[in-house]
Formats: structure tokens, sequence, C-alpha cells
């Protein structure tokens, strides 16, 4: 049972690049969302999804993009990168959008210079 | 609007000891209560939740968690403490008014002296 998913664990943009960092759930979880870290920051809110073909923003939204096309997979794309943006990124899972507790991913550690 | 705080950085606690990790809250509605632990290079993992009834809510690994209204404050405690517990540690929020935001405190980081 893989749980959530996510690759790469490592990349290196340079500023402007695009890229997508992928995410998969295979315990059929309604919930999806994305987090980045950042030292003395906690965990903060990127997007979040409640089922295929809905997303909605959280509380950093600004330069990310998401999709839901499937209750399986939840791809945040970065579509001109900047520094600011250099973050572990983690996606987490629920199995219902109400009360569900969160599964996480190991994270994608992203440097972008 | 939702949120957490996590008013302590680190906590350093001897082996055997108790410990606790303060967290305090604030939503409109009815509030949901989270804790995760951290270790290093490693994703979130559930600890306990409090969604209602007893105030004290038992979840793994010995730990548990006081649920405190007036105070919101939903404090993490463990009797005694073990180096192997040493790690990060998050307090998370939702409320019921449909938001589906999970949010989260700045982490508290855990340091067991052996």
């Amino acid at each position: 049972n893989a749980g959530v998913t996510q690759t790469p664990k490592f990349q290196v943009l340079k500023t402007g690049q695009s890229m997508t960092l992928q995410c998969a759930q295979d315990m059929n979880h309604e919930y999806m969302s994305w987090y980045r870290q950042d030292p003395g920051m906690g965990l903060r809110l990127i997007h979040y999804s409640v089922g295929a073909g809905i997303t909605d923003q959280g509380e950093v939204p600004n330069g990310y993009n998401v999709s839901r096309s499937t209750t399986e997979d939840f791809p945040l794309r970065l579509l001109s990168a900047a520094p600011s943006q250099t973050s572990v990124y983690f996606c987490a899972s629920s199995y219902s959008r109400f009360l569900g507790e969160l599964f996480f991913g190991e994270g994608s550690r992203l440097t972008v210079l | 609007a939702q949120s957490v705080a996590q008013p302590e950085d680190q906590v350093n606690v001897a082996e055997g000891n108790p410990l606790t990790v303060k967290c305090t809250y604030s939503v409109s509605g009815n509030p949901y209560l989270f804790w995760y632990v951290q270790y290093p290079n490693r994703g979130l993992q559930f600890l306990l939740k409090y969604i209602t009834g007893d105030n004290l809510v038992k979840g793994s690994y010995g730990f548990e968690a006081e649920f405190n209204k007036s105070q919101t404050s939903f404090h993490l405690k463990k009797p005694s403490a073990l180096v192997s517990d040493s790690a990060l540690y998050f307090c998370a929020v939702r409320d019921d008014g449909g938001t589906y935001k999970y949010i989260f405190g700045t982490g508290t980081r855990l340091k067991v002296l052996a």
C-alpha cells in the first residue's frame, strides 16, 4: 500500500522555469491538498480539493495552479518559478472532506535559483 | 478566520519526565483539532484528534491531548518522555463551517534529553 506518493523528491529550477509536482494517492481519498513548509512558518495551505473537478485556494495560492481530473491525482504547477517558492512541498489526503485526519507524502524539496 | 498558535519554538525535557507541548486556537465555529509529528526529512504523521466528546483524547505512541474550550487550548501531553519522541510537533485546526481548510501552527521542536 503506497499511500501518498510525491515526485520528484528533489528539484532545482531557474527563475522563470515551470514545473509540475506530482501527487498520487491509492486510498480512494476524497480530499487532497498541497502545503509548503518553510522554517519558522510551519505548514501553509496552497490549494485543496474535495473531489474530482473541485479545487479551491488556501492561504498562499499565488504562483501555483492545481487541477483534479481524477480521484487519485492532484498535481501542483508552478508556471514561472521564483526564488520565493524555494520550499519543501507536501501533498496530503484524507478519506473525508469533513473530519478525517490527513495522510502526508514524504515531501518534495524545491530550490529556485 | 481560523488560526493556531504554538507559543514555544522548542521544548526540552529529560527522559522519563512528563512533557507538554502547547497549542491554542481560534475558529468561528466548533473546532476540530489535530496533532501531527514530523521526523527529520519525513512527512507528517497523525497522532490524535479531537472532534467531540471527552476532553481528554488518547492517541498514538502514548500521547494524549486535553481540549479546553474556555481557554481555547489543545495541549499535547505524555506522562513519560522517551528520547525517540524527539521530533517536530504540529497542531492543526479545522472549523465546522464547511471551509475544508486544515490550518497548521508553526511547529514546536521537542528535544528529549537522555
